[in-house]
């Protein structure tokens, strides 16, 4: 059972290059997200899917196009990568499970970096 | 928009004292506040969470507590031992029937030995 695995672990891009994250995950969850982690300033959500064909803008959305293949595979594309988009990127999955724990697991993250 | 803030960023204790973690929300809609530890260089995961409708949530050395009427939770740790150190944080999840989770800044803990 591998989770949420996520791909590349690691990215150098030029400035104006695009690339596209690929996530996937096996635990038959409906919702995944995209985060971004930078120093002092948290998990911010870039999109998120609450089920297989819906997608839904979060907190810093522009710059990014993602994808719900199906169930399984969410990914996140930058079209052309600009510096502030350097940062960790982080895929999740959620388990729905009321009254139970709500839980999002993480995926080990792409640490991107744009030059 | 929903927003979720995080105090302190940066915590140091000595190990067996107490850290205690504050976060505020923005939207009273949300309805479930989990909390995620991040050790440095691995992914967050879950360490406890509460939902709107209990005021308080024990685990072991961990508690949090919820105050509706002000919009504030909170992340106890009692007996701290260094392998606590890591990065907290917070976050609020959106009105039933959505399922957008918003994270504070984070806090770093350090149990000093």
């Amino acid at each position: 059972n591998a989770g949420v695995t996520q791909t590349p672990k690691f990215q150098v891009l030029k400035t104006g290059q695009s690339m596209t994250l690929q996530c996937a995950q096996d635990m038959n969850h409906n919702s995944m997200y995209w985060y971004r982690q930078d120093p002092g300033m948290g998990l911010r959500l870039i999109y998120y899917s609450a089920s297989e064909g819906t997608t839904d803008k979060g907190e810093v959305p522009n710059g990014y196009n993602v994808s719900r293949l199906n169930k399984r595979e969410f990914s996140l594309r930058l079209e052309s990568a600009a510096p502030s988009q350097t940062s960790v990127y982080f895929c999740a999955s959620g388990r729905q499970a009321h009254p139970t724990n709500e839980k999002l697991f993480f995926g080990s993250g792409t640490q991107l970096s744009v030059l | 928009g929903e927003n979720v803030e995080q105090h302190p960023s940066t915590l140091s204790v000595q190990e067996g004292d107490s850290a205690v973690i504050k976060c505020t929300y923005s939207d009273s809609a949300s309805n479930y506040f989990p909390w995620y530890k991040q050790e440095l260089g691995k992914r967050p995961q879950l360490i406890i969470g509460i939902r709107s409708n209990v005021g308080e949530k024990k685990d072991q050395r961990i508690a949090v507590t919820l105050n509706k009427t002000a919009k504030h939770f909170s992340l106890h740790i009692t007996e701290t031992q260094p392998e606590d150190s890591a990065v907290y944080f917070c976050a609020a999840k959106g009105a039933s029937g959505t399922y957008k989770y918003i994270f504070g800044t984070g806090t770093r803990l350090k149990v000093l030995a």
